[in-house]
């Protein structure tokens, strides 16, 4: 099966740039949350949908940063312009709220930014 | 609000010792209780959960109890080995309709 694809797998580009974060999330799933995870800060949730409708952005660190999703298959987060405190791997994750009770997120393998 | 809390880290274990990571929690109602495993470099995964007070979650030789009473739901395992080591992170989820509570994480590392 599937997993939740997130692209790149790592990105290193100079302060300033438009960085683009890509998800595909599991089919069928019908939550898609953000997390950007540091050393300092641990995992932060930064948004989250349900079925494509943003719910919760009180965790998006300030209006540099942008998330989307314009399908159920897809979503993509956006920084610009980006910032050397904003290098962190970010993570995608997906969940299906239906059918057994309470079923857990199932992450990507993340994205590794580094902002120079 | 909800919370979790996790012992502190890092916890060094040789191989074959016994595994406690503590985990405890804040919430209102009777949460779903999980615990999820991030390995270097990749996404953290489910590790096991448990949706009732008194459930025993398990799976590849870990155990967590639900315990409402003093709101806990601590890890362990009889043996670990090297492979064990990673991140662990206890987490609660009050319905499906709600984002899920993450504790801070504890690293573990296992020595030959």
């Amino acid at each position: 099966d599937a997993g939740v694809i997130q692209s790149p797998r790592h990105e290193v580009t100079e302060m300033g740039q438009e960085v683009t974060l890509r998800c595909k999330p599991i089919s069928g799933h019908d939550y898609l949350f953000w997390y950007r995870q540091t050393m300092m800060r641990g995992l932060e949730l930064l948004i989250y949908f349900n079925n494509n409708v943003p719910i919760d952005d009180s965790g998006m660190p300030e209006d540099r940063f942008s998330a989307k999703m314009p399908n159920a298959s897809f979503s993509t987060l956006k920084i610009q312009p980006s910032e050397p405190r904003d290098s962190a791997v970010y993570f995608c994750a997906s969940s299906f709220s239906g059918g057994q009770f309470n079923q857990p997120q199932h992450f990507g393998d993340g994205t590794r930014l580094s902002i120079l | 609000g909800n919370s979790v809390t996790q012992m502190e880290g890092p916890v060094t274990l040789s191989e074959e010792a016994f595994l406690t990571i503590n985990c405890t929690y804040t919430a209102t109602g009777y949460p779903s209780l999980f615990w999820y495993v991030q390995y270097p470099g990749e996404g953290l995964q489910l590790l096991l959960k448990a949706t009732k007070a008194d459930d025993k979650g398990s799976n590849k030789g870990f155990e967590a109890t639900y315990r409402k009473e003093t709101t806990s739901f601590h890890l362990e395992k009889g043996s670990v080995q090297v492979s064990d080591s990673a991140v662990y992170f206890c987490a609660l989820m009050k319905t499906s309709y709600d984002k899920v509570i993450f504790g801070p994480g504890t690293s573990l590392s296992v020595i030959p």
